[in-house]
């Protein structure tokens, strides 16, 4: 799976975008972006992924630059809830394996 | 759906003695996956089990083991506790056919080793 770079720590205001980037220069061409994030004292919670195609749920929208080195989580419109620490893995769509490899992740932090 | 859920929630144990920690996927997944969480190396993956067999494997050693069960709940064992064995270990589980990236966890089990 490919090596992925996250800034440690983040700051957003509530209400406002938190843009969170991810840098993945070695990614290759069948594997994914996905992104997690994990509130204090709770499991990791999957948020989205995306191949090239830049993709929105009812959590948030990833943007996948043309060559695919880097990404960005977008969190339109930031909660205090949203404090947690956003995870950056990229990896193949093998079925059958599991194996998710966390980096230390963005700690963001939702300030009122 | 009740989500995964892990017992106990919090553990504490002595060094050299051996743990056995439970996790019960959503109703429907056969895929249940271990990880370890620990301050200083992260989020680190364990093992994987699919209908009672492990199918993949992280680099941990021997002390560390699983099954899973034919209604698809897992435990894991460890033997002869070390103090860095204290850790937050993570379930998860997933569909069949769900996303190959996406995992459910649940609230993980606290282990505290004195």
């Amino acid at each position: 799976d490919a090596k992925t770079t996250q800034p440690p720590s983040m700051d957003c205001a509530e209400g406002r975008a938190a843009n969170l980037p991810c840098n993945h220069s070695t990614i290759s061409g069948n594997e994914y972006v996905y992104w997690y994030r994990q509130i204090h004292s709770q499991g990791p919670q999957y948020i989205i992924h995306g191949l090239k195609n830049n993709e929105t749920n009812e959590m948030a929208s990833l943007i996948i630059t043309e060559d695919r080195k880097s990404s960005t989580l977008i969190l339109p419109h930031a909660t205090l809830r949203d404090t947690a620490v956003y995870y950056c893995i990229v990896r193949a769509l093998i079925q059958g394996a599991q194996k998710l490899v966390f980096g230390q992740g963005t700690r963001l932090t939702i300030n009122p | 759906k009740a989500g995964v859920t892990q017992t106990p929630r919090y553990l504490i144990k002595t060094r050299g003695q051996q743990v056995t920690l439970s996790c019960s996927p959503i109703s429907g997944h056969r895929s249940v996956s271990w990880y370890q969480q620990t301050p200083g190396q992260g989020l680190q993956f364990l093992f994987e089990y699919f209908s009672e067999t492990q199918r993949n494997k992280g680099n941990f050693p021997g002390r560390f083991s699983g099954r899973q069960f034919s209604n698809s709940r897992s435990e894991m064992n460890v033997s002869t506790l070390e103090l860095g064995d204290s850790a937050l270990y993570l379930c998860a589980s997933r569909p069949t056919s769900g996303r190959a990236g996406e995992q459910f966890f649940g609230p993980g089990t606290r282990l505290t080793v004195l």
